[in-house]
């Protein structure tokens, strides 16, 4: 089945500081991959829309400026923390479907922790 | 998109058969009804997905009334490590959006 990968699985880092997760779909190409992020207890709120080749659509009440998604191949998607502050820890989320099969069925990657001391 | 009602929480013993509902009232003639299992700290995990009456795999059957205003996922003789939450979603894109979940607590 078709593989989805997140790089860090965890990482943390101080606060006013940037980080990367990486997203990547390992044996499939992916036009559009989302991002989501879910805190503790919650269900997934979805981000945004990394479309590659394009500019990434945000959801409402998420801040562009705060969330650089970069989907610069049809296997990799980058999510950016830009000045991270201890509120956006969280656990991230990407995901990914079939071109074509346009079901509802995702593949997700495993998720990326995000402490920010 | 349309929005999914399912219990919050359910509780069963191993070995049971656990069946989750989940109401979807206003699903779309295009929507497919699909469910997914998440473990603590992991990504969702597609379980099953179908369209109408009745879908079974290695893991789950899906029941599906001819209105498609719900639908009940079924778990035969659940174990431990079916303890999880479990998301009920109706799409016809990729483009997914949660409800709530339902958390499903197995114990021995």
């Amino acid at each position: 089945g078709a593989v989805v990968s997140q790089h860090p699985s965890r990482v943390i880092c101080k606060s006013g500081t940037s980080v990367k997760i990486e997203c990547r779909s390992l044996d499939f190409q992916a036009t559009t991959m989302f991002w989501y992020r879910q805190f503790p207890k919650q269900s997934l709120m979805l981000m945004a829309t990394s479309n590659e080749g394009s500019k990434a659509t945000y959801e409402q009440g998420v801040e562009k400026d705060k969330f650089l998604i970069n989907h610069a191949s049809l296997t990799l998607s980058t999510l950016t923390v830009t000045s991270a502050h201890p509120e956006d820890s969280s656990f991230y989320i990407c995901s990914a479907g079939l071109a074509g099969a346009n079901t509802g069925e995702l593949f997700f990657g495993e998720g990326s922790r995000l402490t920010v001391l | 998109l349309a929005k999914t009602t399912q219990p919050i929480s359910m509780d069963s013993y191993e070995g049971q058969e656990v069946n989750i509902t989940c109401s979807h009232n206003n699903i779309a003639t295009n929507d497919y009804i699909t469910w997914y299992q998440q473990f603590p700290s992991q990504g969702p995990r597609f379980i099953i997905q179908g369209y109408k009456t009745k879908v079974t795999n290695e893991v789950a059957s899906l029941f599906i009334p001819a209105d498609r205003k719900s639908s009940t996922l079924s778990l035969p003789r659940v174990s431990l490590s079916d303890t999880a939450v479990y998301y009920c979603l109706v799409a016809r894109i990729h483009k997914l959006i949660f409800g709530s979940g339902t958390r499903l607590l197995v114990r021995p």
